[in-house]
Protein backbone atom coordinates (compact mmCIF):
# COMPACT_ATOMS: atom_id res chain seq x y z
CA UNK A 1 0.00 0.00 0.00
CA UNK A 2 1.00 3.45 -0.07
CA UNK A 3 3.50 4.81 2.19
CA UNK A 4 4.68 7.91 3.41
CA UNK A 5 7.87 7.98 5.15
CA UNK A 6 8.92 11.18 7.18
CA UNK A 7 12.67 12.18 8.33
CA UNK A 8 13.78 12.67 11.42
CA UNK A 9 11.57 11.37 13.87
CA UNK A 10 12.60 14.14 16.56
CA UNK A 11 14.62 17.40 16.27
CA UNK A 12 16.07 19.36 19.58
CA UNK A 13 17.11 22.70 18.23
CA UNK A 14 17.96 26.24 20.14
CA UNK A 15 16.33 29.17 19.06
CA UNK A 16 17.08 30.81 15.74
CA UNK A 17 18.67 27.63 14.38
CA UNK A 18 17.46 25.99 11.45
CA UNK A 19 15.15 23.17 10.91
CA UNK A 20 13.86 20.66 8.24
CA UNK A 21 12.46 17.63 8.03
CA UNK A 22 11.91 15.28 5.26
CA UNK A 23 8.79 13.22 3.83
CA UNK A 24 9.43 10.78 0.98
CA UNK A 25 6.67 8.48 -0.59
CA UNK A 26 7.38 5.19 -2.47
CA UNK A 27 4.96 6.27 -5.22
CA UNK A 28 4.27 9.02 -7.09
CA UNK A 29 2.04 12.21 -5.36
CA UNK A 30 -0.61 13.81 -7.08
CA UNK A 31 0.08 16.50 -4.44
CA UNK A 32 1.85 16.60 -1.07
CA UNK A 33 0.15 18.85 2.01
CA UNK A 34 2.00 19.80 5.11
CA UNK A 35 0.60 20.33 8.99
CA UNK A 36 1.52 21.37 12.01
CA UNK A 37 0.31 19.74 15.55
CA UNK A 38 0.66 21.82 18.57
CA UNK A 39 1.47 19.98 22.10
CA UNK A 40 -2.63 18.81 22.72
CA UNK A 41 -3.75 19.99 19.53
CA UNK A 42 -5.15 18.63 16.24
CA UNK A 43 -3.53 18.98 12.88
CA UNK A 44 -3.58 22.14 11.14
CA UNK A 45 -3.17 22.51 7.42
CA UNK A 46 -0.15 24.57 6.61
CA UNK A 47 0.43 24.19 2.53
CA UNK A 48 -0.31 22.07 -0.39
CA UNK A 49 2.27 21.67 -3.29
CA UNK A 50 0.86 19.95 -6.71
CA UNK A 51 3.52 20.81 -9.17
CA UNK A 52 6.68 18.91 -10.06
CA UNK A 53 9.65 21.29 -8.49
CA UNK A 54 7.52 23.45 -6.72
CA UNK A 55 9.11 25.88 -3.88
CA UNK A 56 6.54 27.66 -1.61
CA UNK A 57 7.53 30.29 1.39
CA UNK A 58 5.42 31.09 4.23
CA UNK A 59 7.40 33.71 5.94
CA UNK A 60 10.26 31.58 7.50
CA UNK A 61 8.96 28.38 6.29
CA UNK A 62 9.97 26.82 2.82
CA UNK A 63 8.19 23.60 1.37
CA UNK A 64 9.80 22.20 -1.64
CA UNK A 65 8.32 19.18 -3.78
CA UNK A 66 10.52 17.14 -5.55
CA UNK A 67 11.45 16.48 -9.29
CA UNK A 68 10.08 13.39 -9.15
CA UNK A 69 7.25 14.10 -7.15
CA UNK A 70 8.32 11.47 -4.47
CA UNK A 71 9.90 13.67 -2.28
CA UNK A 72 9.60 16.77 -0.09
CA UNK A 73 10.75 19.05 2.51
CA UNK A 74 10.04 21.67 4.82
CA UNK A 75 12.47 23.71 6.06
CA UNK A 76 11.74 26.60 8.72
CA UNK A 77 14.92 29.64 8.95
CA UNK A 78 15.59 31.11 12.48
CA UNK A 79 13.03 28.82 14.31
CA UNK A 80 11.17 30.48 17.40
CA UNK A 81 9.48 28.76 20.38
CA UNK A 82 6.41 29.08 18.18
CA UNK A 83 7.23 26.46 15.85
CA UNK A 84 7.53 24.05 18.70
CA UNK A 85 4.86 21.11 17.29
CA UNK A 86 4.44 17.90 15.40
CA UNK A 87 5.00 18.67 11.64
CA UNK A 88 3.01 15.92 9.29
CA UNK A 89 3.09 15.58 5.40
CA UNK A 90 0.36 14.01 3.78
CA UNK A 91 0.21 12.63 0.33
CA UNK A 92 -3.28 12.41 -1.09
CA UNK A 93 -3.78 9.11 -2.02
CA UNK A 94 -7.82 10.23 -1.48
CA UNK A 95 -7.53 8.92 1.80
CA UNK A 96 -4.54 11.48 3.49
CA UNK A 97 -1.79 8.86 4.10
CA UNK A 98 0.27 10.82 6.63
CA UNK A 99 3.75 10.47 7.17
CA UNK A 100 5.54 9.49 10.67
CA UNK A 101 5.42 13.79 11.70
CA UNK A 102 8.51 14.91 13.26
CA UNK A 103 8.77 16.43 16.71
CA UNK A 104 10.51 19.84 17.09
CA UNK A 105 11.24 21.30 20.16
CA UNK A 106 12.91 24.65 20.59
CA UNK A 107 14.96 25.66 23.27
CA UNK A 108 15.19 29.20 24.31
CA UNK B 1 -19.47 29.18 12.72
CA UNK B 2 -18.18 25.91 10.30
CA UNK B 3 -16.05 23.37 11.51
CA UNK B 4 -15.91 20.08 12.77
CA UNK B 5 -16.72 19.09 16.16
CA UNK B 6 -15.57 15.76 17.83
CA UNK B 7 -17.24 14.98 21.42
CA UNK B 8 -16.38 14.08 24.03
CA UNK B 9 -12.77 15.62 24.29
CA UNK B 10 -12.09 13.05 27.34
CA UNK B 11 -13.58 9.50 27.68
CA UNK B 12 -13.10 6.81 30.42
CA UNK B 13 -14.29 3.72 29.80
CA UNK B 14 -14.13 0.05 31.49
CA UNK B 15 -11.89 -3.03 29.57
CA UNK B 16 -14.44 -5.06 27.26
CA UNK B 17 -17.23 -2.17 27.05
CA UNK B 18 -17.81 -0.69 23.16
CA UNK B 19 -17.92 2.72 22.81
CA UNK B 20 -18.64 5.35 20.32
CA UNK B 21 -16.80 8.59 19.60
CA UNK B 22 -19.36 11.30 17.97
CA UNK B 23 -18.00 13.57 14.77
CA UNK B 24 -20.26 15.79 13.25
CA UNK B 25 -18.98 18.43 10.95
CA UNK B 26 -20.96 21.54 9.05
CA UNK B 27 -18.64 22.33 6.08
CA UNK B 28 -20.54 20.29 3.39
CA UNK B 29 -18.01 17.82 3.22
CA UNK B 30 -18.38 14.39 1.25
CA UNK B 31 -15.51 13.00 2.84
CA UNK B 32 -14.90 12.26 6.50
CA UNK B 33 -11.68 10.36 8.36
CA UNK B 34 -11.29 8.68 11.43
CA UNK B 35 -7.47 8.73 12.46
CA UNK B 36 -5.36 7.43 15.64
CA UNK B 37 -2.67 8.61 17.02
CA UNK B 38 -0.73 7.39 20.11
CA UNK B 39 1.85 9.10 21.99
CA UNK B 40 4.93 10.08 20.16
CA UNK B 41 3.06 8.67 16.91
CA UNK B 42 1.74 9.69 13.07
CA UNK B 43 -2.14 9.50 12.18
CA UNK B 44 -3.16 6.10 11.31
CA UNK B 45 -6.14 5.89 9.22
CA UNK B 46 -8.92 3.74 10.82
CA UNK B 47 -11.69 4.21 8.37
CA UNK B 48 -13.15 6.84 5.81
CA UNK B 49 -16.20 7.93 3.77
CA UNK B 50 -16.12 9.44 0.72
CA UNK B 51 -20.09 9.53 0.36
CA UNK B 52 -22.94 8.65 2.51
CA UNK B 53 -23.98 5.10 3.25
CA UNK B 54 -20.48 4.48 2.00
CA UNK B 55 -16.93 3.61 3.80
CA UNK B 56 -14.18 1.94 3.68
CA UNK B 57 -11.78 0.50 6.16
CA UNK B 58 -7.89 1.86 6.38
CA UNK B 59 -4.81 0.31 7.83
CA UNK B 60 -5.83 -0.43 11.41
CA UNK B 61 -9.79 -0.76 11.20
CA UNK B 62 -9.98 -3.93 13.08
CA UNK B 63 -11.77 -3.79 16.01
CA UNK B 64 -13.69 -0.24 14.73
CA UNK B 65 -16.78 -0.04 13.20
CA UNK B 66 -18.06 3.13 11.84
CA UNK B 67 -21.67 4.36 9.89
CA UNK B 68 -22.29 6.86 7.95
CA UNK B 69 -26.09 7.58 7.82
CA UNK B 70 -25.95 11.13 6.83
CA UNK B 71 -23.29 13.50 5.44
CA UNK B 72 -22.82 15.67 8.68
CA UNK B 73 -21.79 12.93 11.03
CA UNK B 74 -19.33 10.15 10.93
CA UNK B 75 -19.07 8.34 14.01
CA UNK B 76 -16.73 5.81 15.56
CA UNK B 77 -17.46 2.81 17.71
CA UNK B 78 -14.35 0.91 19.69
CA UNK B 79 -15.53 -2.04 20.10
CA UNK B 80 -14.33 -4.37 22.91
CA UNK B 81 -12.43 -6.30 20.09
CA UNK B 82 -9.79 -3.52 19.63
CA UNK B 83 -6.95 -4.74 22.21
CA UNK B 84 -5.48 -1.83 22.92
CA UNK B 85 -7.79 0.97 22.58
CA UNK B 86 -6.08 3.77 24.49
CA UNK B 87 -5.48 6.81 22.34
CA UNK B 88 -6.25 10.05 20.84
CA UNK B 89 -8.56 9.50 17.76
CA UNK B 90 -9.11 12.30 15.58
CA UNK B 91 -12.05 13.04 12.95
CA UNK B 92 -11.09 14.97 9.67
CA UNK B 93 -13.11 15.99 6.59
CA UNK B 94 -12.64 16.93 3.04
CA UNK B 95 -13.61 18.62 -0.19
CA UNK B 96 -12.62 15.35 -2.54
CA UNK B 97 -12.54 16.33 -6.09
CA UNK B 98 -11.08 19.20 -6.10
CA UNK B 99 -6.93 19.49 -6.53
CA UNK B 100 -6.74 21.97 -3.36
CA UNK B 101 -8.40 19.96 -0.84
CA UNK B 102 -7.40 19.87 2.38
CA UNK B 103 -7.99 18.36 5.32
CA UNK B 104 -10.05 19.94 8.47
CA UNK B 105 -9.81 18.07 11.84
CA UNK B 106 -11.73 18.17 14.40
CA UNK B 107 -10.42 18.86 18.48
CA UNK B 108 -9.42 14.95 19.45
CA UNK B 109 -11.26 12.87 22.08
CA UNK B 110 -8.44 11.46 24.43
CA UNK B 111 -10.26 7.78 25.03
CA UNK B 112 -8.77 6.16 28.08
CA UNK B 113 -9.64 2.13 28.34
CA UNK B 114 -9.11 1.41 32.53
Amino acid sequence: GQQVMQIPQYQHVQEGEDFTTYCNSSTTLSNIQWYKQRPGGHPVFLIQLVKSGEVKKQKRLTFQFGEAKKNSSLHITATQTTDVGTYFCAGNFNKFYFGSGTKLNVKP
Amino acid sequence: DGGITQSPKYLFRKEGQNVTLSCEQNLNHDAMYWYRQDPGQGLRLIYYSQIVNDFQKGDIAEGYSVSREKKESFPLTVTSAQKNPTAFYLCASSSPGRMNTEAFFGQGTRLTVV
